[in-house]
Formats: structure tokens, C-alpha cells, sequence
């Protein structure tokens, strides 16, 4: 079945590492974006994707970094940079035609000791 | 600001009663679309109304859409334990979400 993966679900990172958090989508969508959840809170966007080689700073794009080589991945790697990196990180795509519906990963939570 | 705002923060409600909540936007829009979120869980689109459309329907679900009032109303008939979760609003392009309305519904 066609759908998102994002993966790991969980990860644990020490204070000063860099973490890479995987989106794999075979929908054929163009459209790729990370978000970020805290708790008790909406979804803020980190990066936007809307074709391959291309990408875009969202709302809160300082600590992290992404890249788009394929149409299918959009990595994203949560720097050192990031001061407060704990979070609840969600993928989604969109395809180019239609009425411009997100579809989404389950997810990965990502915790720094 | 180019996201919907949601409205109450949070609902509770008995099993069986209907939940509403609201949206409101600030800017011009094309479509206007509702998501559901399960605790933990990536979100699910649930219905998409166009802004020429003033209502629309999809099983227990009825979206409204005022645009000369720039707000949206989801009402959930019927509610059930599965019910339970944050829904969101989203207007723009961009695709930008508020904090949602978390409903509870109670058995």
C-alpha cells in the first residue's frame, strides 16, 4: 500500500550529537514537509519540500537541516545547533494535483538526555 | 497570520452527543480542511470544503464554511470513544496548523 515511513519512531540523542530522522513516501507526491509538535500544541513547520532538489525554510528552521535528492526521501537532521530538540517530529507529502491533501507519517519522538 | 485558529482549546463531551468546534482565519482562502490527530499518532485528513461551498458532509461529520465570517465550523454527530483526539483546521498553501481543539469523549 502507498504511504509514508518515518522512521526511527523513537531515538534518544545526547546533548551535542546530530540525529537524522528518515521520511520515505511512494505516493509520487512532489510535496514533502517536517513539522514539529510539543506537547499540548499545534504542529510548527520546519521545512518544505515542494520538488526534488529544491526545499524551504519554514517557521522555525534554525538547528535543523534537511535535503531532497529523491522524490521519494526528505531527511531531516536535527543539529547540535537545535537548543531544544526534544519533540514530537512529523512528515507529510502532498501530491501536485487535487485538492492539495496532506498525508502523514506516525511519527518519530525524539528525546535528548 | 496564515493558519486557522481552532476554538474551544479543549471539548468533553458524553458518548452519544454531538461535538462542535470552530475555525477561524484571517486571510482569503481556496479550500479550508479538517485533520484528526490520536494521541501519538500522525494526522488524518478528514474532509475538505471548498470556499464556494457552504457545507458539506461525510458520514458523521458536517463541515460549514462562512467566508464573509472567515469561519468554519465541524460538528461531530453522535460521538463516539474513538472520537477522542485533537482535530485541526488548515487554509493556506503553506499549510500551517494551530493548536487544535482536543476532544474527550467520555463513555
Amino acid at each position: 500500500d502507498g504511504g509514508i515511513t518515518q522512521s526511527p519512531k523513537y531515538l534518544f540523542r545526547k546533548e551535542g550529537q546530530n540525529v537524522t530522522l528518515s521520511c520515505e513516501q511512494n505516493l509520487n507526491h512532489d510535496a514533502m514537509y517536517w513539522y514539529r509538535q510539543d506537547p499540548g500544541q499545534g504542529l510548527r513547520l520546519i521545512y518544505y519540500s515542494q520538488i526534488v532538489n529544491d526545499f524551504q525554510k519554514g517557521d522555525i528552521a534554525e538547528g535543523y537541516s534537511v535535503s531532497r535528492e529523491k522524490k521519494e526521501s526528505f531527511p531531516l537532521t536535527v543539529t547540535s545547533a537545535q537548543k531544544n530538540p526534544t519533540a514530537f517530529y512529523l512528515c507529510a507529502s502532498r501530491g501536485g494535483a487535487g485538492t492539495g491533501e496532506l498525508f502523514f507519517g506516525e511519527g518519530s519522538r525524539l528525546t535528548v538526555l | 497570520s496564515q493558519q486557522g485558529e481552532e476554538d474551544p482549546q479543549a471539548l468533553s463531551i458524553q458518548e452519544g452527543e454531538n461535538a462542535t468546534m470552530n475555525c477561524s482565519y484571517k486571510t482569503s482562502i481556496n479550500n479550508l480542511q479538517w485533520y484528526r490527530q490520536n494521541s501519538g499518532r500522525g494526522l488524518v485528513h478528514l474532509i475538505l470544503i471548498r470556499s464556494n461551498e457552504r457545507e458539506k458532509h461525510s458520514g458523521r461529520l458536517r463541515v460549514t464554511l462562512d467566508t464573509s465570517k472567515k469561519s468554519s465550523s465541524l460538528l461531530i454527530t453522535a460521538s463516539r470513544a474513538a472520537d477522542t483526539a485533537s482535530y485541526f483546521c488548515v487554509i493556506r498553501r503553506k499549510l500551517s496548523f494551530g493548536a487544535g481543539t482536543t476532544v474527550t469523549v467520555r463513555a
